[in-house]
């Protein structure tokens, strides 16, 4: 079973819309981040949270809203999409006993009609 | 802000051939690099980590160097093989008093013919 997991994997939407992006992991890490990947951009980073009770916002937030409900569980919502959202969303997990290695989920595919 | 350029954007290469990929960054201030990898349609795979006190770190075919006064890693992929093809991904760990950065670079994007 992959450590981290995100669902679902694609996703159309309209604009306008609420959607939530899932993630999970059981790596026991407790840092988890949410990225957003565009061709031509790289990949920035949008939320990270470093415990339970821990949310910060990245390089491009706005738009975005994150819920930390467990240190295995991330959920990144966006609360009425447009169609610049339409992207490549990647969760990851890290944790300083392993020097803060990054370990990524395999993505969702968004797009916004 | 951190900069992160690579180069080659693309490299096509025969198999069996030793190859470099090239990491630059703008500010030395950095805690660390990653290098990833990424195949179509899949998440990153993370292939080396070199902390900032740390000048290369190996892993089988792989080596990746880090030059911190010039802003550079590179990395070294031995005796290519087709399934070495995917794209390269460098990130940078940058020291900030506004919390967590990571900046990545776009990417090279290596093909290896047999």
């Amino acid at each position: 079973d992959a450590d981290v997991t995100q669902t679902p994997r694609n996703r159309i939407t309209k604009t306008g819309k609420r959607i939530m992006l899932e993630c999970s992991q059981t790596k026991g890490h407790d840092r988890m981040y949410w990225y957003r990947q565009d061709p031509g951009l790289g990949l920035r980073l949008i939320y990270y949270s470093f415990d339970v009770k821990d949310i910060n916002k990245g390089e491009i937030s706005d738009g975005y809203s994150v819920s930390r409900q467990a240190q295995a569980k991330f959920s990144l919502s966006l609360e009425s999409a447009i169609p610049n959202q339409t992207a490549l969303y990647f969760c990851a997990t890290s944790d300083l006993d392993t020097t803060d290695t990054q370990y990524f989920g395999p993505g969702t595919r968004l797009t916004v009609l | 802000k951190q900069e992160v350029t690579q180069i080659p954007a693309a490299l096509s290469v025969p198999e069996g051939e030793n190859l470099v990929l090239n990491c630059s960054f703008t500010d030395s201030a950095i805690y660390n690099l990653q290098w990833f990898r990424q195949d179509p349609g899949k998440g990153l795979t993370s292939l080396l980590l070199i902390q900032s006190s740390q000048r290369e770190q190996t892993s089988g075919r792989l080596n990746a160097s880090l030059d911190k006064s010039s802003g550079r890693s590179t990395l070294y992929i031995a005796a290519s093989q087709p399934g070495d093809s995917a794209t390269y991904l460098c990130a940078v760990r940058r020291k900030s008093n506004s919390g967590y950065a990571l900046n990545f670079g776009k990417g090279t994007s290596l093909l290896v013919t047999p």
